[in-house]
């Protein structure tokens, strides 16, 4: 498809498990990001990639967290340990390309749920 | 340090009506202040964006008001229909957009039939 794909869509894991979300951006968009959704507490930065450039990784939570970004395009966020505070909608987002206008375009966003 | 903040957290308001939702921010080197619509089970999408060098932008039932010196930007829904009942976020960014972006808390808007 032509959109930012994300998966799974859904997973629900037991604390202390580690756990992968996948995206897939759109062809051609050179920036990536990862937000966190918690019910009431909005859209939280989590790392952003550009390019071939180091990732800005100031909104990673804990050291249990890391992303990375394989041929500068799917990305991988990785939460290890996983706590129940952890719980949340994962969302990852593209934007570039010729056309750069400064818009994000979210993916339908991974629900994880940490019993 | 919340750089963008958001009001009213939720907001009901009847089909026909006017909904406004408002934000603030503190960094003045913001320069591109978008706002994005979410319905349940699906990721944000962009609504409409301003940069500060106009003080209003309108795209159909949806208009930006931007007033640089309070720093300060709204959306408002003219004519709200139950189809726009979804979460609104603002945002802003630096570089014209290039930069991420900072996302308010988001208002949840219900438009009541």
């Amino acid at each position: 498809g032509a959109g930012v794909s994300q998966s799974p869509s859904n997973k629900v894991t037991e604390k202390g498990k580690d756990v992968e979300l996948r995206c897939d951006p759109i062809s051609g968009h050179t920036a990536l990001y990862w937000y966190r959704q918690s019910l009431g507490q909005g859209l939280e930065f989590l790392i952003y990639f550009q390019g071939n450039s180091a990732p800005d990784k100031s909104g990673l939570p804990s050291d249990r967290f890391s992303a990375e970004r394989t041929g500068g395009s799917v990305s991988t966020l990785t939460i290890q340990r996983t706590q129940q505070e952890d719980s949340a909608v994962y969302l990852c987002a593209s934007r570039g390309g010729r056309t750069n206008t400064g818009e994000l375009f979210f993916g339908e966003g991974s629900r994880l749920t940490v019993l | 340090q919340q750089q963008v903040k958001q009001s009213p957290q939720s907001l009901i308001v009847q089909k026909g009506g006017i909904s406004i939702i408002n934000c603030a921010y503190e960094n003045t080197a913001f320069d591109y202040f978008p706002w994005y619509q979410q319905f349940p089970g699906k990721g944000p999408a962009l609504l409409i964006a301003i940069r500060p060098d106009v003080s209003e932008k309108k795209e159909g039932r949806f208009t930006i008001s931007f007033n640089k010196s309070a720093k300060q930007f709204s959306l408002h829904i003219m004519d709200s229909q139950p189809g726009d009942s979804a979460t609104y976020f603002c945002a802003a960014s630096k570089g014209g957009g290039a930069d991420g972006l900072t996302f308010g808390k988001g208002t949840h808007l219900i438009i009541q039939p």
